[in-house]
């Protein structure tokens, strides 16, 4: 089995500040997601990758940048966090397409 | 883009009944659909799925059923037990499409 790791799993951060998160998977999967969590909207998709140093962008991706230097690793950066945001970053990970996602624990974000 | 609304957002049953979560889907183009759990202070995990070739799937206490021409899809837990107290997550995507759309959750409570 593989495992998805994130870190950090709490991040807080003033307004304005850029906060990056990072993840890595162990699968060897190609494919990767980056998601947001609130509470009452589900799952929205941020950024999502293909393959190595291929970057999609989801419903959800302004104010936010990736990057996929390597296959086993994905980073979101959220370029200037918003005061009072409060949400969970989940990361995710996929054989090709059309396939099961393995999530990671979650990143916490709080924005003082 | 495609959009998935996940009816009930929240359901609650008596152990042992049938609990029955519904989604619709938006893209016609849609052909994977799989349910993910997420249980108390927790990540997500896949549970089952289902493709578009078929319109029921069984694993064990669960069945997903399809039904294309209505765009719906649903998930039905048989003999609810305790543990089956969560979030369940519908999501959908299409074929050659890496982009997974997810509702915005359920959540079941299982009552003694």
């Amino acid at each position: 089995g593989g495992i998805i790791t994130q870190t950090p799993k709490f991040l807080i951060g003033q307004e304005g500040q850029k906060l990056t998160l990072k993840c890595q998977q162990n699968f060897n999967h190609d494919t990767m997601y980056w998601y947001r969590q609130d509470s009452g909207k589900g799952l929205r998709l941020i950024y999502y990758s293909i393959t190595e140093n291929d970057l999609q962008k989801g419903d959800l991706s302004e104010g936010y940048d990736a990057s996929r230097e390597k296959k086993s690793s994905f980073s979101l950066t959220v370029t200037s966090a918003q005061k009072n945001e409060m949400a969970v970053f989940l990361c995710a990970s996929s054989m090709g397409n059309t396939g099961q996602l393995y999530f990671g624990e979650g990143s916490k974000l709080t924005v003082l | 883009g495609e959009k998935v609304e996940q009816h009930e957002s929240t359901l609650s049953v008596r152990e042992g009944d049938s609990a029955v979560i519904n989604c619709t889907y938006t893209d016609t183009a849609s052909s994977y659909f799989p349910w993910y759990k997420q249980e108390a202070g927790k990540s997500l995990h896949f549970v089952i799925d289902i493709r578009s070739n078929v319109d029921r799937k069984q694993s064990q206490r669960l069945i997903v059923l399809l039904d294309k021409k209505a765009k719906r899809f649903s998930l039905h837990i048989t003999a609810t037990q305790p543990e089956d107290s969560a979030i369940y997550f519908c999501a959908a995507s299409t074929t050659n499409a890496y982009k997974v759309i997810f509702g915005k959750g359920t959540h079941l409570h299982v009552l003694p």
